[in-house]
């Protein structure tokens, strides 16, 4: 069983605060790192895909880094605004296997307050 | 909105009944996967198709069961259903041109089942 844990389970923040989460991984075996937006009532929306150590994505106020030798990945809001309010999981695809066998943590939850 | 298309959205049923979830995946996605979300828990994988074919399995019941069609549709059939099958149900798609853990996926709507 693969353990991917993600930090904190939630988050409050004001409007207008950084803010950011972690993702651990097993850093062996890694092939790929995804990260979603889990908005409620909606589902799962798809952020970055990395697949290489140092990669950093970014899409607007929000960016990732991954650290595969340690096996981490970081999550970065700049500004928040409440329309960021969302849960955020990560999910871990090891070397060899199926897409669909990708684990996912069990997400950040974070709440932006106007 | 993904592309990605389920139905019932919502579905009340009795234990020991049988139910069919129904997936249209994105135009040109030759994948669909399933997944169970229970209370509580995260994602759980439950099975994967490609071209019509299984790919891979995951915590997937025997009372429950797939099947993606030459039309690319795929549905989930649950039989025999227990209070605990009681969750959201996903379906997502891929172009799955290699299967791969890189592949991105999208998720469609959802459907919740309650188990009475």
């Amino acid at each position: 069983i693969l353990n991917v844990e993600q930090s904190p389970q939630s988050l409050h923040v004001q409007e207008g605060d950084s803010t950011n989460f972690t993702c651990s991984f097993p850093s062996s075996n890694f092939y790929a790192l995804h990260w979603y937006r889990w908005e409620t009532a909606k589902s799962p929306e798809a952020l970055f895909v990395m697949t290489l150590n140092g990669d950093e994505k970014k899409k607007g106020r929000i960016s990732a880094t991954l650290n595969t030798k340690e096996g981490y990945s970081y999550l970065y809001i700049k500004g928040s605004q409440p329309e960021d309010s969302a849960t955020y999981l990560c999910a871990f695809g090891a070397w060899g296997t199926n897409a669909g066998k990708s684990t996912f943590g069990d997400g950040t939850t974070l709440t932006v307050k106007p | 909105d993904s592309g990605v298309t389920q139905t019932p959205k919502h579905l009340i049923t009795a234990t020991g009944q049988r139910v069919t979830l129904r997936c249209s995946p994105r135009s040109g996605d030759l994948s669909v996967y399933w997944y169970q979300q229970s209370l509580d828990q995260g994602l759980q994988f439950l099975i994967h198709y490609y071209n019509g074919e299984e790919r891979a399995k995951g915590n997937i019941l025997e009372r429950f069961s797939a099947q993606q069609f030459p039309d690319l549709h795929s549905e989930l059939n649950l039989s025999s259903l227990e209070l605990g099958d009681s969750a959201l149900y996903f379906c997502a798609s891929s172009v799955d041109s290699s299967g791969g853990p890189q592949e991105t996926q999208y998720f469609g709507p959802g459907t919740r089942l309650l188990v009475l």
